[in-house]
């Protein structure tokens, strides 16, 4: 079945310092594949999407490429914010008219100021 | 986009009681989705709810211990029933964009509803 791997938490990083956090997925076809966000005390946000292989989903300063050679959607910001502190999952949709999520396990991330 | 709220936002309950958490949307869509987040954990699906039609569960889901209702295409409950401490957990309710269709499978949440099972 589907599924989602993702980088295994928490991180702690200084603010201004350069984030990734790392996102394959397994899915059969071409699966839509987002990011979401889910800040202290506050519901689940998306984040960024892409739809099709190489497509880049970009939002408040992060980035995020789905790349079909490798499965990936790795999530790059150049400098985080304090701001940035959320948890943070990422997802896939397989498009088959089933519009389930399928979420990764989410990486808590702490940005010291 | 979508605005959802949920209701209760949190509830403290006894072991085998039963509480049912409601799902209010701002505009009409066609699925609705319930989640659960347990505690440290990701999201799991537990239901799609399709207004009009039997609620589709996943794998390890059943109906007895998860009754939904979907009467129309702006609201749906999720009843938790005969809970146990191992019921504990955010429970949240999605929608698609009403705007954006199937293609992108873009889906909203709402707030959660905080559940701890005594």
């Amino acid at each position: 079945g589907d599924s989602v791997t993702q980088m295994e938490g928490p991180v702690t990083l200084s603010e201004e310092a350069f984030l990734t956090i790392n996102c394959t997925y397994t899915a059969t076809g071409y699966p839509s594949l987002f990011w979401y966000v889910q800040y202290p005390g506050e519901g689940l946000q998306l984040l960024l999407k892409a739809t099709k292989a190489d497509d880049k989903g970009s939002n408040k300063g992060f980035e995020a490429t789905y790349r079909k050679e490798t499965t990936s959607f790795h999530l790059e910001k150049g400098s985080v914010q304090v701001s940035d502190s959320a948890v943070y999952f990422c997802a896939l949709s397989a498009n088959f008219g089933n519009e389930k999520l399928t979420f990764g396990t989410g990486t808590r991330l702490t940005i010291i100021p | 986009s979508a605005v959802i709220s949920q209701k209760p936002s949190r509830d403290i309950c006894q072991r085998g009681t039963s509480l049912t958490i409601q799902c209010q949307v701002d505009s009409q869509v066609t699925m609705m989705f319930w989640y659960r987040q347990q505690p440290g954990q990701s999201l799991t699906l537990i239901a799609t709810a399709n207004q009009g039609s039997e609620a589709t569960y996943e794998s390890g889901f059943v109906i007895d211990k998860f009754p939904i209702s979907r009467p129309n295409l702006t609201f749906s409950t999720l009843t938790v029933s005969n809970m146990s401490p191992e019921d504990s957990s955010i429970y949240l309710c999605s929608v698609e964009d009403p705007e954006s269709g199937r293609t992108y499978n873009e889906q909203f949440f709402g707030p959660g509803t905080r559940l701890t099972v005594l």
